[in-house]
């Protein structure tokens, strides 16, 4: 059975200052990874998303995410955090199957200013 | 314009009625799901449909009942609301293999949720 487990429930950073958001994943096979941000009492949009194309995947807003199958990690990270970064984001990973997704359980982040 | 849409946004009820939920998407898509989202945040799948047809059911109440009439909709009718029916829906959709270009495989996008309150 794939899963993903966030190995923070909340982060906090200052502005100006490198985000990482953890991300780890199980799967008998290549995943297929993503990382959603849900802002407070909105919808989950895409940041990015990992599919056996290149290991070092580009979003918006300024994240990047690296697969990395040796540590089974798909870490979220900006160089920079601005205010409007503070959301919930969810790494999820989707089953070949059914391309149903599985959730991780959320990192909250809140950015200092 | 909006790509995936539900209605209402907020839902406040009382315990024992019935309510549905209606989503709507306009991308082409051939596949729609349901996800509940609880109020530490969790999401879980519950339903989706591909084509109209049913392919995922997860472990939900039969109280739960998804209506497919078209593969743009994807409406949630729940009977006999109870109180830990309390929650964020989410509907979400999405062109899979073989007709997806591979730039959109397995990539879901999601409406903006529906809260409901159940007293």
């Amino acid at each position: 059975a794939q899963s993903v487990t966030q190995l923070d429930s909340h982060v906090s950073v200052s502005e100006g200052t490198p985000v990482l958001l953890r991300c780890n994943y199980s799967s008998s096979y290549s995943p297929s990874l993503f990382w959603y941000v849900q802002h407070p009492n909105k919808g989950l949009q895409l940041l990015l998303k990992y599919t056996s194309a290149a290991t070092l995947v580009k979003g918006i807003n300024g994240f990047e995410a690296e697969f990395k199958k040796s540590e089974t990690s798909f870490h979220l990270t900006k160089p920079s955090a601005h205010m409007s970064d503070a959301a919930e984001y969810f790494c999820v990973v989707s089953d070949r199957g059914t391309y149903k997704y599985i959730f991780g359980t959320g990192t909250r982040l809140k950015v200092l200013a | 314009d909006t790509a995936v849409s539900q209605t209402p946004k907020y839902l406040v009820t009382q315990m024992g009625n019935d309510k549905s939920i209606k989503c709507e998407q306009n991308l082409g898509h051939d596949t729609m799901y349901w996800y509940k989202q609880d109020s530490k945040k969790f999401l879980k799948i519950m339903f989706s449909y591909n084509n109209k047809e049913l392919i995922i059911n997860e472990t939900v109440p039969n109280r739960f009942s998804p209506k497919s009439p078209d593969k743009a909709h994807l409406n949630l009718h729940i009977n006999s609301l109870e109180l830990g029916d309390s929650a964020v829906y989410f509907c979400a959709s999405s062109q899979d293999p073989p007709s997806a270009p591979a730039a959109l495989r397995e990539t879901q996008y999601f409406g903006p949720g529906t809260r409901l309150l159940v007293l």
